[in-house]
């Protein structure tokens, strides 16, 4: 009931298409829900996070889905470039400080 | 810039020899945290400091053991690493515990056990 689970583990998408990354989890007592980036030989980084009182969110080219109902939430790259190659991981807690983590997903986007 | 330091970067040590890894924050953050990476995989919590107050996984081993000095610097010793220990190890900070609060992470320290 704790694990988030992340779809698909690999990913290649052209470039200036969209990048979809879903996860989806069993615990309604998760109130925040964060995707992290991580570059290879760097640590991950917020990228754009959700409550679960907002169905969407946008920052730029990133959008975050919420299916409260369906207790799904998925990530969406629009025009997706080279420099968005990277793994992204979703993440789920609630009011303790454990972050549970997606399996992640290695994003490839072709030139 | 306010930052997330981990040193070194690289670390080879041999079988069962002792090694620490190094995190320090310039963030002023209350909560720092311990994470093992390996390839492939997501970042895992062996431990985090709140404050002062020390709080281990449950399945964190006892090979490994952390020391918060001051608010900024934390350390990670690994009193007899094995083959299985090599990783990426991954310091984080964020402000507080629970939801809402981001965790900064550093770099990371490649650990190689030969």
């Amino acid at each position: 009931q704790q694990q988030v689970k992340q779809s698909p583990q690999s990913l290649i998408v052209q470039k200036g298409g969209i990048s979809i990354i879903n996860c989806a989890y069993e615990n309604t007592a998760f109130d925040y829900f964060p995707w992290y980036q991580q570059f290879p030989g760097k640590g991950p980084a917020l990228l754009i996070a959700i409550r679960p009182d907002v169905s969407e969110k946008k920052e730029g080219r990133f959008t975050i889905s919420f299916n409260k109902s369906a207790k799904q939430f998925s990530l969406h790259i629009m025009d997706s470039q080279p420099g968005d190659s990277a793994t992204y991981f979703c993440a789920a807690s609630w009011s303790n400080y454990q972050l549970i983590w997606g399996a992640g997903t290695k994003l490839i986007i072709k030139p | 810039d306010a930052m997330v330091i981990q040193n070194p970067r690289y670390q080879v040590t041999q079988f069962g020899k002792p090694v620490t890894l190094s995190c320090s924050q310039t963030l002023n953050h209350n909560v720092m945290y311990w994470y093992q990476q390996k390839s492939s995989q997501a970042p895992k919590l062996l431990f985090h400091y709140y404050d002062k107050d020390f709080n281990n996984e449950a399945d964190t081993p006892d090979n490994f053991q952390s020391r918060r000095p001051n608010t900024s610097f934390c350390f990670l010793d690994i009193r007899s690493p094995g083959l299985g220990d090599a990783a990426m190890y991954l310091c984080a900070t964020s402000r507080d515990r629970g939801s809402y609060n981001e965790q900064f992470f550093g770099p990371g320290t490649r650990l190689t056990v030969l």
